[in-house]
């Protein structure tokens, strides 16, 4: 099954670390595809957060790193604030789809 | 700078088709992917397929193989994705993301507004 699994929600208080997981299978993450990560703030498109596992498109704050080891990624978020607050997605390819796969989302609700 | 414009939203009734466009620019528009994604109502982002601008070549994810067409046209840098007997199920954001780099897989940066598809009767 094509599966990137993600809590369905983190929350945190202004200043503290928050750690997203993002757990997939042999045929994505644990065959050696990279992770993306994106941010969508509401009633907006997905932005683009963190690329190829750990690397972060200019303007994205260094509060943003992810990382990844076997089949598995996370993204963490140091010194949250109140503009965090958002849904963020992992993606990475899979081979049994031949295409691309979302995990199911992350809402983060900063306290 | 880079942009994606999208068209707007669309109401159909079950059965029939909805083409959505995508208009690029601030780059060379063949050079880089598109990829279209759904996101319905209060859930996730769901892949569709993806489109090279250059050759017009077309992989679509399974689940979307014989109702979605994707095509593009280069002398107005736009990319089209028409969906094809809709129903419920449907109903949902349509968006376009351009490739983040032009070779390999670094992810989809920048995305289009999205388009609104509903679909009712």
């Amino acid at each position: 099954q094509s599966v990137l699994t993600q809590p369905p929600s983190v929350s945190g208080a202004p200043g503290q670390t928050v750690t997203i997981s993002c757990t997939g299978t042999s045929s994505n993450i644990g065959a050696g595809f990279d992770v993306h990560w994106y941010q969508q703030l509401p009633g907006t498109a997905p932005k683009l957060l963190i690329y190829v596992n750990t690397n972060r498109p200019s303007g994205v704050p260094d509060r943003f790193s992810g990382s990844k080891s076997g089949t598995s990624a996370s993204l963490a978020i140091t010194g949250l604030q109140a503009e965090d607050e958002a849904d963020y997605y992992c993606q990475s390819h899979d081979s049994s789809l031949s295409g691309s796969l979302f995990g199911g989302g992350t809402k983060l609700t900063v306290l | 700078q880079v942009q994606l414009m999208q068209s707007g939203a669309e109401l159909r009734e079950p059965g029939a088709s909805v083409r959505v466009s995508c208009k690029a620019s601030g780059y060379t528009f063949t050079t880089y992917y598109i990829h279209w994604v759904r996101q319905a109502p209060g859930q996730g982002i769901e892949w569709m397929g993806w489109i090279d601008p250059n050759s017009g070549g077309t992989y679509s994810a399974q689940k979307f193989q014989g109702r979605v067409t994707m095509s593009r046209d280069t002398s107005i840098s736009t990319a089209y994705m028409e969906l094809s007997r809709l129903t419920s199920d449907d109903a949902a954001v349509y968006y376009c993301a351009r490739v983040h780099r032009n070779y390999g897989d670094f992810g989809f940066d920048p995305w289009g507004q999205g388009t609104r598809v509903t679909v009712s009767s």
